[in-house]
């Protein structure tokens, strides 16, 4: 078991410009989650996979978000014309469909806007 | 609207001091209380599930309970490395998937 993985695990970039993260799930997980974590909160609910479908959506999740997971195994989020205001930790999570359902969290990618 | 909320904010305890930490939520029909703990820069680690009043479940030093209203995670004679934020989280009414999840409880405990 060798645990969900994101890469990178920091991304500085300067504001206007687009971030693309990635999120490698557990491999015999189908669920797949996205979250935003600021300094002193809880992780935010973005977005959720189950295989390569994009079933729930939070009203978080701007115009300027999308998040995509083509085959069912990886996912990518990507920010467009980013803001400072998009400045946290991006988690994901995955889990699988038999079970309790335990969602299982990766490392996390830190995004700092400038 | 659901709600999950922690407290104290943070506590800081002597090595072996016992402690618990309170987790209170308001949610329509709960489907699961979930714990989690969480190192400085690092994703959070799963703990515990619980699903109906009266549930306990027990790690090392951590014993986690469950009401119809809230949820305790006690922690009995705790070391240094057991400093870390506790998070704990439930599914919100209308979603079988996503997690709410309350701000957390920054422990310190001081050798």
């Amino acid at each position: 078991d060798t645990g969900v993985s994101q890469n990178p695990r920091h991304k500085i970039t300067k504001r206007g410009q687009n971030v693309t993260f990635r999120c490698d799930p557990i491999s015999e997980h189908n669920r797949l989650y996205w979250y935003r974590q600021t300094l002193g909160q809880g992780p935010e609910f973005l977005t959720y996979f189950q295989n390569e479908a994009q079933l729930e959506k939070s009203r978080l999740l701007s115009d300027r978000f999308s998040a995509e997971r083509p085959k069912g195994s990886f996912s990518t989020l990507e920010i467009q014309r980013t803001e400072q205001g998009d400045s946290a930790m991006y988690l994901c999570a995955s889990s699988s469909s038999t079970g309790r359902e335990t969602q299982y969290f990766g490392p996390g990618t830190r995004l700092l806007v400038l | 609207e659901d709600q999950v909320t922690q407290s104290p904010e943070a506590l800081r305890l002597q090595e072996g001091e016992s402690s618990s930490l309170n987790c209170s939520y308001t949610v329509s029909g709960l489907r699961g209380l979930f714990w989690y703990r969480q190192d400085p820069g690092k994703g959070p680690e799963f703990l515990f599930t619980l699903y109906s009043a009266g549930e306990e479940k027990e790690k090392e030093r951590l014993k986690a309970t469950l009401t119809k209203k809230e949820s305790f995670l006690h922690i009995t004679a705790p070391k240094p490395e057991d400093s870390a934020t506790y998070l704990c989280a439930v599914p919100p009414s209308g979603s079988a998937r996503q997690l709410t999840f309350g701000s957390g409880t920054q422990l310190t405990v001081l050798p």
